[in-house]
């Protein structure tokens, strides 16, 4: 069946250092990869993605690394800032018609100044 | 920049009342979905909606549950006979196009229904 699961449930680092998120998939047909920053009172916002044809990718301080072989996606920020602090989903979609998300169980990152 | 509505931000109802749950997805958007997040869990897929037809639904999304888009601009989650446990938080999210691989979907910030 369709699962993600994601690790760690909550992390909390110093700011300034960095934060690693880690996920992984069941469904092999799976080929997009979006995560999600969630704060509070407010709905999921996509800050990053990667398509099963792509290893890596970056954006600023945010960098997601796919392992298609192993079903591992993880998201990297570095030089974490207290704004930082919020909760991350990662998500797969399955190459069907639909556009259907399914979601990992979210990470609450605390960055502590 | 184009944002998903979502009304009420937070809805209270008796167990067994019917609700309705109220978006504007993004106004060029083609494909449309609800999402619930019960308080601590995972974002659930409940639906998906494309072309005035619904493309799939999860288990959850049961005989009790319908959608709609009446006017081409809203779309709404109606729960006939609410239950305790559909309190949760429900997302509506819209795509613009290639509901594949790639297309990012944007997601309203929720309504938060409580059933008591």
């Amino acid at each position: 069946g369709e699962n993600v699961e994601q690790h760690p449930s909550t992390l909390s680092v110093q700011e300034g250092d960095s934060a690693v998120i880690k996920c992984t998939y069941s469904d092999s047909a799976s080929n997009y990869f979006p995560w999600y920053k969630q704060e509070l009172g407010k709905g999921p916002q996509l800050i990053i993605d990667i398509r099963s044809n792509v290893g890596e990718k970056k954006d600023q301080r945010i960098a997601v690394t796919l392992n298609k072989t192993a079903k591992h996606f993880s998201l990297h920020i570095t030089e974490t800032q207290p704004e930082d602090s919020a909760v991350y989903f990662c998500a797969a979609i399955r190459s069907s018609n639909t556009g259907k998300l399914i979601f990992g169980q979210g990470t609450t990152l605390q960055v502590k100044p | 920049e184009p944002e998903v509505t979502q009304t009420p931000s937070h809805q209270v109802t008796q167990m067994g009342q019917e609700v309705i749950l109220r978006c504007v997805p993004i106004s060029n958007h083609l494909y449309f979905y609800w999402y619930r997040q019960i308080l601590g869990q995972k974002v659930e897929f409940l639906v998906s909606f494309y072309n005035n037809e619904i493309s799939e639904k999860s288990e959850i999304f049961d005989d009790q549950f319908s959608v709609e888009r009446p006017d081409g601009s809203n779309f709404t989650l109606k729960i006939r006979s609410t239950k305790l446990e559909d309190s949760a938080m429900y997302f509506c999210a819209s795509i613009l196009r290639d509901r594949g691989a790639g297309t990012e979907a944007f997601f309203g910030q929720g309504t938060r229904l409580t059933v008591v």
